[in-house]
């Protein structure tokens, strides 16, 4: 069974600031996936790693295989990045395992 | 880009009632997913669903749960009696496999409320 940590479970950061979310596993995996979880519950996809490192606009995310670790990393953070960002993984084809979620606020 | 849709988006219900929650996934994939969220919780696996079986069911999907496909591409997951715990956020969710690797697309979710 796979253990998923993450952290912080709380962030709070002025608007512009660099964000670093932590992501951690136990049983080796062929996918890592970054989830956004807006107030109102629904889940978007923001990355999906196997290896090395993804951006997209201000988001980045990197995955060390052999250290079992994920970051998300968000440049010049904005009160509307605000929100849960959830990590999860995956063997091929079968169920995510969650982490509990980083619940990110950016004060203005 | 592909999308997952759920619905209702929200349902009350009074406990001991039966509830269906109805996903419509992503065409000719054919791994499927349900998971729950209780709220201030984080998601937890229900059941998986390939090539029209059960695959996997956690803990939680006991005999109250069912998943079916009536009509071979639609998923509903069907809650016989709900009792006031099973009051969460519903995802039903499929990973497609790409060039790039396993991509997770969600549905909006069922926010179900028990009274």
């Amino acid at each position: 069974k796979n253990e998923v940590e993450q952290s912080p479970q709380n962030l709070t950061a002025q608007e512009g600031e660099f964000i670093t979310i932590n992501c951690s596993y136990s049983v080796g995996i062929s996918a890592l996936h970054w989830l956004q979880q807006h107030p109102g519950g629904g889940i978007v996809s923001l990355f999906m790693l196997s290896s090395g490192k993804k951006k997209h606009g201000r988001l980045i995310a990197t995955i060390n295989i052999q250290e079992k670790h994920s970051s998300l990393h968000i440049t010049a953070s904005h009160p509307r990045d605000s929100a849960v960002y959830i990590c999860a993984v995956s063997r091929l084809n079968e169920k995510l395992t969650f982490g509990t979620g980083t619940r990110l606020t950016i004060i203005p | 880009e592909p999308e997952v849709t759920q619905t209702p988006s929200h349902q009350v219900t009074q406990m001991g009632q039966e509830v269906i929650l109805r996903c419509v996934p992503i065409s000719n994939h054919l791994y499927f997913y349900w998971y729950r969220q209780i709220l201030g919780q984080k998601v937890e696996f229900l059941v998986s669903f390939y090539n029209n079986e059960i695959s996997e069911k956690s803990e939680i999907f006991d005999d109250q749960f069912s998943v079916e496909r009536p009509d071979g591409s639609n998923f509903t997951l069907k809650i016989r009696s709900t009792k006031l715990e099973d009051s969460a956020m519903y995802f039903c969710a499929q990973t497609v496999a790409g060039a790039l690797g396993e991509e997770a697309f969600f549905g909006q979710g069922t926010r179900l409320t028990v009274v």
